[in-house]
Parts: C-alpha cells; structure tokens; sequence
C-alpha cells in the first residue's frame, strides 16, 4: 500500500471548517484513499473513502486533486467533539489490510 | 445492532503471564485485525486472518499469538515472550469491500 504523509497537529477555531490535508504521491490506481478519525481511548470511527471523485457525506467532505496525489478533508463547520487524531489511509480495496501512519492531531478551540 | 464487541476493556496482567483479549464480530466480516497502539503513536499491525483457520504476521507479531476458529471470533493471547505488553490493543474487522469496523480496545498493563 501506497504511504502518507499528514501534518503533526492542526488547530482550528469551533464553527469554522476545518480542513486536512495528505499527501500520498506514490498512490497506485485501484487504490482508494479513506479517512478515520480516533477520539481520545476508543477504536478508530470511520469517516469517508473515495477513489477519484470528491465526496460527500453527513460527516464530511472529501476532495481528491486531479492526480490523485494529495486529498483534503473537510469538516465544514467544527465542533469541540471533532477535536481527534485523523488517519488518511490508502489502501487497494481487495487486499484488506490497513496501515496506519501517526495521523493528525486537530484541535478545536473555542 | 451489528458490531465488534472487545473484552475486557481494562486488563492487568503480572509479569510471566499469559493473558487473551477477546474480539468477536457478528457483522459477517471475513476479515479480522488485531493493532497495537502505544500513547501517543499510531497503530501498528500484529496478526490478521482473512478467512477462518488462516491467519498472518503483521509487523509486530512477536510475543503474540492468535487463533481463527471461528469465523466471529479472534481472539489474541500475549504471552510472556511478549517484553513491553502495556498498550491499547484494538480489535478490527472487514469485508473486502468495506472499511474496518473497530472494536473500543482493551488496554492492557502488566503490573
């Protein structure tokens, strides 16, 4: 699986969108990009996975650069509960493992 | 609700023992993880099993044990080989198309 890079820690002000960026420039084609986020002490929570197209869905938004080098999530209007470490995996989608790198560290502040 | 249920939440083993986490799915997931994660660290891979009765080495399966009988269940055994056993183990399932369902983990301290 390809490897990715995610800034350290990231702060962000409650109500305003939050946005995390990874990098993963050696991604193959059928390998999709997905995010998991991890309060602090309990099992990593799903997120969003996406291959090319930006996504979509209750929690977040995914966007995929044209190239598929890099991609963003976007937590449109963070709240104090957001505050997490966010993993961007990739991962080809019929060899399941995961690898997990040291995610990003975001904080909401008030 | 279907789910991955890990048991106990909190486990204190002394030093020479052997002690098994329990992790059972019933969301018919073929697939089942077990992850290591020290604080402030990611996760890092020590066994998986893809079907029932197989089972592979992550990158720190040393000190650790695993079996696949069934295909709800995988359970992990640290045993005393295992030097530096105080993390947070967490328990993951998949099938090939989803992502990983997690379990809530099992932090274990040797005392």
């Amino acid at each position: 699986d390809a490897k990715t890079t995610q800034p350290t820690s990231m702060d962000c002000a409650e109500g305003r969108a939050a946005n995390l960026p990874c990098n993963h420039s050696t991604i193959s084609g059928n390998e999709y990009v997905y995010w998991y986020r991890q309060i602090h002490s309990q099992g990593p929570q799903y997120i969003i996975h996406g291959l090319k197209n930006n996504e979509t869905n209750e929690m977040a938004s995914l966007i995929i650069t044209e190239d598929r080098k890099s991609s963003t999530l976007i937590l449109p209007h963070a709240t104090l509960r957001d505050t997490a470490v966010y993993y961007c995996i990739v991962r080809v989608v019929d060899f399941n493992k995961f690898y997990f790198g040291s995610g990003t560290k975001l904080n909401v502040k008030p | 609700d279907g789910g991955i249920t890990q048991s106990p939440k909190y486990l204190f083993r002394k030093e020479g023992q052997n002690v098994t986490l329990s992790c059972e799915q019933n969301l018919n997931h073929d697939a089942m993880y077990w992850y290591r994660q020290d604080p402030g660290q990611g996760l890092r891979l020590i066994y998986y099993s893809q079907i029932v009765n197989d089972f592979q080495k992550g990158d720190i399966a040393e000190g650790y044990s695993v079996s696949r009988e069934k295909k709800e269940s995988f359970p992990l055994t640290v045993t005393s080989a295992q030097k530096n056993p105080t993390a947070f183990y967490l328990c993951a399932s998949s099938s090939s198309f989803d992502g990983y369902t997690f379990g809530s983990g099992t932090r274990l301290t040797v005392v």
